[in-house]
């Protein structure tokens, strides 16, 4: 049962265009959302976040929104750079706990050409 | 230096064979944990530890133990690997207390092969 969605596995973009990355949950009881970045042959970063209790997130070129009722959250690169490319990994918190624990999506590879 | 370590970085071992994965953090982190990345699946989590008593199973454990040695120190073992658990594993840390008490460390892969 895989409750953190992401499906698109790949995004193309053109450098200085939006990078526009979706992710779908079936949790109600997620309450905490952040997304990872991930470059080849290092571990996945840490990369902006969001509380359900807001909308939008902001932080530089990356902004995190959320639309609780449709259980949907994306992340906004503006503009996209060459080296933004990477695989993207959404990842959400269960509420409740206070363990730690997060549920990861399988990953979006996005690709900006120069 | 990194925070969080790996070792060894690749590994190629042979179906049966008993093998153990080791994690380090300097970070001074309580809590710790194993997950595995395969194609498509993501990162799905083997074994967490909230302190050097606790250890709780993840949604994939089967075939997988741990050790938590010392509160820096959490190691995975393949008691018997078997070709499917070829995969990229990683380590990561996070802490309970501040305000990033969400937030998970991430060590640099190790990349198992089971042939």
């Amino acid at each position: 049962d895989q409750q953190v969605k992401q499906n698109s596995p790949s995004l193309s973009v053109q450098e200085g265009r939006i990078s526009i990355l979706n992710c779908d949950y079936t949790n109600s009881m997620f309450d905490y959302f952040l997304w990872y970045k991930k470059y080849p042959a290092e571990g996945p970063t840490f990369l902006i976040s969001i509380s359900s209790i807001k909308d939008k997130n902001e932080d530089g070129r990356f902004t995190v929104f959320l639309n609780k009722s449709a259980k949907h959250l994306s992340l906004h690169i503006v503009p996209s750079q060459p080296g933004d490319s990477a695989v993207y990994f959404c990842a959400s918190r269960k509420g409740g706990t206070s363990y730690g624990k997060l549920t990861f999506g399988q990953g979006t590879i996005l690709t900006v050409h120069p | 230096d990194a925070d969080v370590t790996q070792t060894p970085r690749n590994r190629i071992t042979k179906t049966g064979k008993r093998i153990m994965l080791e994690c380090s953090q300097t970070k001074g982190h309580d809590r710790m944990y194993w997950y595995r990345q395969d194609p498509g699946l993501g990162l799905r989590l083997i074994y967490y530890s909230f302190d050097v008593k606790d250890i709780n199973k993840g949604e994939i454990s089967d075939g997988y133990s741990v050790s938590r040695q010392a509160q820096a120190k959490f190691s995975l073992s393949l008691e018997s690997a078997i070709p499917n658990q070829t995969a990229l594993y990683f380590c990561a840390t996070s802490s309970q207390f501040g305000t990033s008490y969400y937030e998970q460390y991430f060590g640099p892969g190790t990349r198992l092969t089971v042939t």
